[in-house]
């Protein structure tokens, strides 16, 4: 199972929006409503941030949302904050498994 | 609260076995999986497999069959990851990570294990 494909980095103003792409194939974003997104701060722990292709967790906050189209999934930040640079990755269900983009280095101008 | 309570760090020699263990607390450990992730230094994030803590079956992803195995002690709710044989390329941060309140998505996580392989 090959690696969901991210850009290796973004960068973004404060208080602008972004937008970190995810694409995989037909056998898994394309097939399956279950996508993830992760935010890892340097050597802490991932945090899921959106669920299913667009739910997010109890306490994330609403500036962050998802979307999928077709093979690629989206993560857009609005609202740019300084504690939002992180490392992000997407993740898809792929039948009996699970995939994992190679991330997104994230940073805030 | 949950909680997902790993090992900690261990440095071993090539050739050497290891076993990571985590511990779940807050649920009950058997009414959901629980996936492995492996981080190696300065890369990304990496789905190793999980075991069904219903029925104890473990199900690995490609390239980690035969050294790895999950297992799991469901008598003190503790999920076990065992490497055997092991390479200075198995030097890594391994994860443990439940859905327990989403359904497809790892919302909880252990705080993960620094497996370092050196002679």
């Amino acid at each position: 199972q090959s690696a969901l494909t991210q850009p290796a980095s973004l960068s973004g103003s404060l208080g602008q929006w972004i937008t970190i792409s995810c694409t995989g194939t037909s056998s898994d974003i394309g097939s399956y409503k279950y996508v993830s997104w992760y935010q890892q701060d340097p050597g802490k722990v991932p945090k899921l941030m959106i669920y299913e292709v667009s739910n997010r967790p109890s306490g994330v906050s609403n500036r962050f949302s998802g979307s999928k189209s077709g093979n690629t999934a989206s993560l857009t930040i609005s609202g740019l904050q300084a504690e939002d640079e992180a490392h992000y990755y997407c993740s898809s269900f792929a039948g009996r498994s699970w995939v994992f983009g190679g991330g997104t280095k994230l940073t805030v101008l | 609260q949950v909680q997902l309570m790993q090992s900690g760090s261990e440095l071993k020699k090539p050739g050497a076995s290891v076993r990571v263990s985590c511990k779940a607390s807050g649920y009950t450990i058997t009414n959901h999986g629980l996936n492995w992730v492996r981080q190696a230094p300065g890369q990304g994030l990496e789905w190793m497999g999980w075991i069904d803590t219903n029925s104890g079956n473990p199900d690995y992803a490609p390239g980690f069959t035969g050294r790895f195995v999950f297992s799991l002690d469901t008598s003190v709710s503790t999920a076990y990851l065992q490497i055997s044989s092991l390479k200075a390329e198995d030097t890594a941060v391994y994860y443990c990570a439940a859905t327990v309140t989403t359904d497809w998505g790892f919302d909880y996580w252990g705080q993960g294990t620094l497996v370092t392989v050196s002679s």
